[in-house]
């Protein structure tokens, strides 16, 4: 079993949607959580970076931390073509002081 | 805007020849780290750098991998000799600390023929 479980999708949703994305995961010990976009040939770049559980917005994007169940969530909202990329999960352990990161989930917005 | 600078950004290379790989973090990051990212999935951490110093190479193919940041500014990775199970995605990330938000760079695309 992976540390870090990601649905791949891909999800297809049309403009204007509420987008739900999801990780689970099997360390207790993380502690740090991100969520990166990374379009198609680039580099990930960092959406959002929380510490510990609560909820942190960002202007359409929310993300949300669960330690009791060891979920995470982002959620997009008024989703935008431009919004079209593969999103990835990150956590980290104060211990291990790495990165582990999710498989990614293909998110298409349509318009 | 500050980024992460990274060369080339396609590299092809045969089997057996060494290749190198170049980065640049955000001028004043400590921590630079080298991910291989394989199609379809997430990136997986190589090495990690506080200043010039390793601070994690557990998943870095020290047979035939090496990399070194020795001015604690920008680094090097290398790949001798390439295999065609390396082609691959490669990042470089940097952040003011260890645990800090990592930045990437667009990265190197690898493929070994």
């Amino acid at each position: 079993q992976k540390e870090v479980e990601q649905d791949p999708g891909p999800l297809s949703v049309p403009e204007g949607a509420i987008v739900s994305l999801n990780c689970t995961y099997s360390n207790s010990a993380f502690q740090y959580f991100m969520w990166y976009r990374q379009y198609s040939r680039k580099g990930p770049e960092l959406l959002m970076y929380t510490y510990s559980s609560g909820n942190k917005e960002d202007g359409r994007f929310t993300a949300q931390v669960d330690k009791s169940s060891k979920y995470i969530s982002l959620f997009i909202r008024d989703s935008q073509p431009s919004d079209s990329a593969t999103y990835l999960c990150a956590m980290a352990s104060q211990g291990a002081q790495k990165l582990v990161f999710g498989q990614g989930t293909r998110l298409t917005i349509n318009p | 805007e500050a980024e992460v600078a990274q060369s080339p950004r396609y590299k092809i290379t045969e089997k057996s020849q060494a290749v190198a790989f170049w980065c640049d973090p955000i001028s004043g990051h400590a921590t630079l780290y080298w991910y291989r990212q394989i199609l379809g999935q997430g990136p997986e951490l190589l090495v990690q750098f506080q200043d010039e110093s390793v601070v994690d190479d557990s998943q870095l193919p020290k047979d035939r991998f090496s990399a070194e940041r020795l001015k604690g500014v920008d680094s090097t990775l290398k790949i001798q000799p390439a295999e065609l199970g390396d082609s691959a995605m490669y990042l470089c990330a940097s952040s003011l600390a260890r645990l800090g938000e990592q930045y990437f760079g667009p990265g190197t695309r690898l493929t070994v023929t």
